[in-house]
């Protein structure tokens, strides 16, 4: 069965340090995965999504995630982190069966300090 | 930018009782789903809806829940009788054809139940 990991439960840096955020996945073929960021009280926002083709993407707010096969990850960067970026992140992957529905890893909640 | 709506944002209910929780998707989407999140975990798939009927759904979804889209446009997630450990974020999500395309969420109903 397909499933997520994100090994990092917190994350703190300081404002304009750069981030990684790290997860793994397990699937044998090429996955559909994402990242979605949530704001306390807030839904799910999709920040970027990778299908195929170019294994750096970019998405929005400044973040970026590498797709690496060799390693099952596909880790979220961004070079300069805001204030404003401190929320919860998770990365998820689409079910290949009908329903396509996302299988989400456990999240990784990011502080900032000032 | 199209939206996915919930209504209520927020749902407080004696255990027992009947709740209907309601979901306005993207208009050309084709794909709908509830998930949810107990505080402080992860997202969890329920149930997802394709052609008028469910397609795939999960252990968590026993015959206390039901879906429908009584009227072509709003999808309902309905708990006949609910229990204490009911209590969670639930989201609506929708997705246009196909495994690529990404899952649109709406902001959530926090149910609470006493």
């Amino acid at each position: 069965a397909q499933s997520v990991t994100q090994p990092d439960i917190h994350i703190t840096v300081s404002e304009g340090a750069s981030l990684e955020l790290r997860c793994n996945y397990s699937y044998g073929a090429t996955p559909y995965l994402f990242w979605y960021v949530q704001s306390p009280g807030q839904g799910l926002q999709l920040l970027l999504k990778y299908f195929s083709g170019d294994t750096l993407v970019q998405g929005t707010k400044g973040f970026e995630a590498e797709f690496k096969r060799s390693q099952s990850s596909f880790n979220l960067r961004k070079p300069s982190v805001h204030w404003s970026d401190a929320a919860e992140y998770f990365c998820a992957v689409v079910s290949m069966d009908s329903s396509y529905k996302l299988i989400f890893g456990s999240g990784t909640r990011l502080l900032v300090r000032p | 930018e199209p939206e996915v709506t919930q209504t209520p944002s927020h749902q407080v209910t004696q255990m027992g009782q009947e709740v209907i929780l309601r979901c306005v998707p993207i208009s050309n989407h084709l794909y709908f789903y509830w998930y949810r999140q107990i505080l402080g975990q992860k997202v969890e798939f329920l149930v997802s809806f394709y052609n008028n009927e469910i397609s795939e759904k999960s252990e968590i979804f026993d015959d206390q829940f039901s879906v429908e889209r009584p009227d072509g446009s709003n999808f309902t997630l309905k708990i006949r009788s609910t229990k204490l450990e009911d209590s969670a974020m639930y989201f609506c999500a929708t997705g246009s054809w196909g495994e690529n395309q990404p899952q649109h969420f709406g902001d959530g109903t926090r149910l609470s139940i006493l």
